[in-house]
């Protein structure tokens, strides 16, 4: 597609639920990025996949967040018996590689709210 | 290690007035630095970003920012502000060293501009 697409936009999810966010990066984009974003302040990074790699888990907060991605396509980030502190935007980008030269495509987010 | 801050959480400028948003940062090697924009609703949309070169960068929709080493500066600037120019603005570094996943953003200050 054109752009990072992140399904579904908006979620609202009852604590203890699991949770499935997607991300689909545009084609041909080697790496993508987990990023959260909490109300009012900057983008906290989760998790970073780069082709057939072992991702780079260390922004994962616990290990109720897993994520996962086939090839270099669709992302899915899950989280399990989900908190109220969980409630942020969850963003996705995409970028070609991870050189330094490269930024990243972002996409609109998952807003998630626990209730 | 890698850092950034944005000192100012609001700036408020008139239309047509010179429009100045802060970041300083720290990282160990070689920064890379780069500067996102969030409009309402939307994902973070890349404005520019200093790799080498010239201390001044330009990039989209008329902003510009003037990389300073001694002071660990990027500050994103623009010569005259637009009513459309409000929006989220996050300054993001990263260390040489370090992939482009793991870049450190700023939490962000949001500009207004009143006509």
């Amino acid at each position: 597609g054109a752009g990072v697409s992140q399904s579904p936009s908006n979620k609202v999810t009852e604590k203890g639920k699991d949770v499935e966010l997607r991300c689909d990066p545009i084609s041909g984009h080697t790496a993508l990025y987990w990023y959260r974003q909490r109300l009012g302040q900057g983008l906290e990074f989760l998790i970073y996949f780069q082709g057939n790699s072992a991702p780079d888990k260390s922004g994962l907060p616990s290990d109720r967040f897993s994520a996962e991605r086939t090839g270099e396509s669709v992302s899915t980030l899950t989280i399990q018996r989900t908190q109220q502190e969980d409630s942020a935007v969850y963003l996705c980008a995409s970028s070609l590689v991870t050189g330094w030269w490269t930024e990243a495509f972002f996409g609109q987010g998952t807003r998630l709210t626990v209730v | 290690a890698q850092s950034v801050a944005q000192p100012e959480d609001q700036v408020n400028v008139a239309e047509g007035n010179p429009l100045t948003v802060k970041c300083t940062y720290s990282v160990s090697g070689n920064p890379y630095l780069f500067w996102y924009v969030q409009y309402p609703n939307r994902g973070l949309q890349f404005l520019l970003k200093y790799i080498t070169g010239d201390n001044l960068v330009k990039g989209s929709y008329g902003f510009e920012a003037e990389f300073n080493k001694s002071q660990t500066s990027f500050h994103l600037k623009k010569p005259s502000a637009l009513v459309s120019d409000s929006a989220l603005y996050f300054c993001a570094v990263r260390d040489s060293n370090t992939n482009a996943g793991k870049s450190t953003f700023g939490d962000g200050t949001t500009l207004t501009v009143k006509p």
